[in-house]
């Protein structure tokens, strides 16, 4: 069975500045998926950013980015020019590449980030 | 993008009732759809898988006769906990799965479920 690991529980970053949340993960597929879903205080889960397994360039969405290292099974999420809005629960998830009971999440413990000014 | 709502937001019932929760694909067909529970300050963790059309497929350590999911069209799922008790109060999310693109699940807003 896949597993997801966040070893950071809370973390903290001033406006303006750049934070890093780890994620790492277990698995003997080759072909997957990876995701950060960002849990703001409304508790509505918000896709952030996506990762294909086969896909070596790192994915970014405007401010934000990854560092996707297959061969250590490693995932970040590095937030840049932060802003109060991104203040909220960030989970790493898991899903495997098939279709059916295979394409269920698994998440990671999730870290809390606190913005401050 | 792809919408999923949830009725009711929040409720609040008596232990020993019942109560039923839907899960809506507002603009797409979803024939997968997934339900979490969260505790608070904790991650999601899945139910279970519902399927149109079939059975749903429940994780280990859930009850299958006290979290009833139906899944009866591309784009509803309902989950009924049955004879509620103090201790199935939580947070529970769906999600539902576009076919389209990159099987994409998409989360509805949640439901809080009070029992007292």
């Amino acid at each position: 069975a896949q597993t997801v690991t966040q070893s950071q529980p809370e973390m903290s970053v001033q406006e303006a500045e750049t934070v890093t949340l780890s994620c790492t993960y277990d698995t003997s597929e080759s072909d997957y998926y990876l995701f950060w879903y960002k849990q703001p205080p409304s508790r509505q889960m918000i896709l952030v950013i996506r990762q294909e397994a086969y896909k070596q360039q790192n994915a970014t969405e405007n401010r934000f980015s990854v560092n996707f290292q297959k061969a250590a099974k490693s995932f970040s999420l590095k937030i840049s020019d932060s802003q109060l809005g991104d203040a909220a629960m960030y989970f790493c998830a898991y899903r495997s590449a098939g279709t059916g009971t295979a394409s269920k999440l698994t998440f990671g413990t999730g870290t809390r980030l606190q913005v401050t000014l | 993008g792809a919408v999923v709502s949830q009725h009711p937001s929040w409720v609040i019932c008596k232990s020993g009732t019942s109560v039923k929760i839907e899960c809506r694909s507002l603009d797409f067909q979803a024939t997968t759809m997934f339900w979490y529970r969260q505790f608070p300050k904790q991650s999601l963790m899945l139910m279970a898988t519902s399927n149109e059309g079939s059975k749903a497929t429940y994780e280990q350590g859930v009850e299958k006769d006290k979290f009833l999911i139906n899944h009866a069209s591309l784009t509803l799922s309902t989950l009924t906990v049955t004879s509620a008790h103090p201790e199935d109060s939580s947070f529970y999310i769906c999600s539902a799965r576009d076919v389209a693109g990159y099987n994409e699940q998409f989360f509805g807003p949640g439901t809080r479920l009070t029992v007292l």
